[in-house]
């Protein structure tokens, strides 16, 4: 079964760095989300991406942050500086049409991101 | 601020109970309710989505209910397995693209 695939599976920075996390959406998905999980909390929606642009962003999605599509298999979400509180799990997402009305959107397993 | 609950939080049964827990959410501007199951250490995976007031969905012994008049779902699971045990999270949709997540049940099947 196709699979949505994240990488790294954990990352732990030096607060102030940037970091890259990286994710191969499903190849003929064209909807893609990132969403977050701060440990002990709730899955929160970050942003999602269609057509080369975001599409939707959440408060928390400030100019700290960025999405891009390099290829045509990637999708990378960026954190310019990072933060104690950027901390969490990280999780892509990928659906063939909007998600919020097919069945649902396929999920990576997620990159936990520790700030130092 | 949309908000969507889950209760109860976590749940201890025992294996062949059935079992139901209960996703709450705003009944204005409803549009989509998505339910997932996680298991620790995979990632969610789509149970149903359900669009339709009176919506109710089935996957083998996992169904699903619908009340978007008065904002809730529930999901009933008939005689549980070890392999249930897992986190059941609910998210709603407005119609567009953000979902918004509730804190998840976990279910925990004792053998």
């Amino acid at each position: 079964e196709p699979e949505v695939t994240q990488t790294p599976s954990h990352q732990v920075t030096q607060m102030g760095q940037e970091v890259i996390l990286r994710c191969v959406p499903i190849s003929n998905h064209l909807y893609f989300y990132w969403y977050r999980q701060i440990l002990g909390q709730k899955v929160e929606f970050l942003v999602s991406f269609y057509n080369n642009e975001i599409s939707e962003k959440s408060e928390i999605f400030d100019d700290q942050f960025s999405v891009e599509r390099p290829d045509g298999s990637n999708f990378t979400l960026k954190i310019r500086s990072t933060k104690l509180e950027d901390s969490a799990m990280y999780f892509c997402a990928s659906s063939e049409i909007p998600g919020q009305i097919s069945g649902g959107y396929t999920f990576g397993s997620g990159t936990r991101l520790t700030v130092v | 601020i949309l908000n969507v609950e889950q209760s109860p939080q976590s749940l201890h049964v025992q294996e062949g109970d059935s079992t139901n827990f209960t996703c709450s959410f705003p009944s204005s501007n409803f549009y989509a309710l998505h339910w997932y199951r996680w298991e620790t250490a995979k990632s969610p995976e789509a149970l149903f989505v359900m669009t339709l007031n009176g919506d109710e969905k089935k996957k083998g012994r996992i169904s699903a209910t619908l009340n978007t008049k008065e904002g809730y779902s529930y999901l009933y699971i008939k005689g549980s397995q070890p392999e249930d045990s897992a986190t059941y999270l609910c998210a709603f949709n407005t119609g567009g693209f953000k979902t918004i997540f509730g804190a998840g049940t976990r279910l925990f099947v004792k053998a």
